[in-house]
């Protein structure tokens, strides 16, 4: 079964430029989700999806941040414009479920964001 | 709001000792799921254990036991013939069983196993 992709592994920009991010969940996952994990600390969610609904995005910081999951399936988050406080890893999870006992959390291998 | 606390930012033991992470954690809830999750340096977040909090055996997986204290609100992890695939940042991490809730992590424990 092939795992959470996502793309690009890093990237490093400018501040005030605006970065795109791309996560491919697996095959059947309902549920998709983001999280910024700023050197230091865990995780922390972002926003998240049930098929192509959002469910919370009550961390996300809608100025600058937008996210969208078209059909469903495949997710982009985007930054615009982006701040030096920006700079994190961010990484996206899916799950076959919202919640109740089968809601493990599957995470791809992460986007390193630099901003300048 | 459920909060996960990691007191231990590192960590170091000798290759085929023994180690324990410390968690704590805050909750109203009865019933929850605790989890470690390992994220080596090619930041892939790998599940380790899961406990469910209604159970009261300590869940284990091969070499990894936990130590759930409920009314404490403690839950250890125990690395066990430690090996030097284990050296890795470990996150535990809080998620309510029903409702929309989202991973809560802690800061994280940076492991190192000296050869």
């Amino acid at each position: 079964e092939a795992g959470v992709a996502q793309s690009p592994r890093y990237k490093i920009i400018e501040k005030r430029q605006s970065v795109a991010f791309w996560c491919n969940p697996i095959s059947g996952h309902a549920t998709l989700y983001w999280y910024q994990q700023i050197l230091g600390q865990g995780p922390k969610l972002l926003i998240q999806f049930q098929n192509n609904g959002v469910v919370d995005d009550s961390q996300l910081p809608k100025d600058r941040f937008s996210a969208e999951r078209l059909k469903g399936v495949d997710s982009t988050l985007k930054i615009q414009p982006a701040k030096l406080e920006d700079s994190a890893v961010y990484l996206c999870a899916s799950s076959l479920v919202t919640s109740g006992r089968q809601n493990e959390q599957f995470f791809g291998p992460g986007t390193r964001l630099t901003v300048l | 709001a459920q909060t996960v606390t990691q007191s231990q930012p590192e960590m170091s033991v000798q290759e085929a000792e023994t180690v324990t992470l410390s968690c704590t954690y805050d909750t109203s809830e009865s019933d929850y799921y605790l989890f470690w999750y390992k994220q080596p340096p090619s930041r892939q977040m790998i599940l380790v254990i899961r406990q469910e909090a209604y159970k009261q055996q300590n869940a284990t997986e091969n070499r990894f036991s936990v130590n759930f204290q409920k009314a404490a609100k403690s839950f250890s992890l125990k690395i066990s013939d430690s090996q030097l695939g284990d050296a890795a940042m470990y996150f535990c991490a809080y998620r309510k069983i029903f409702g929309n809730e989202k991973l809560t992590f802690g800061t994280g424990t940076r492991l190192t196993i000296i050869p």
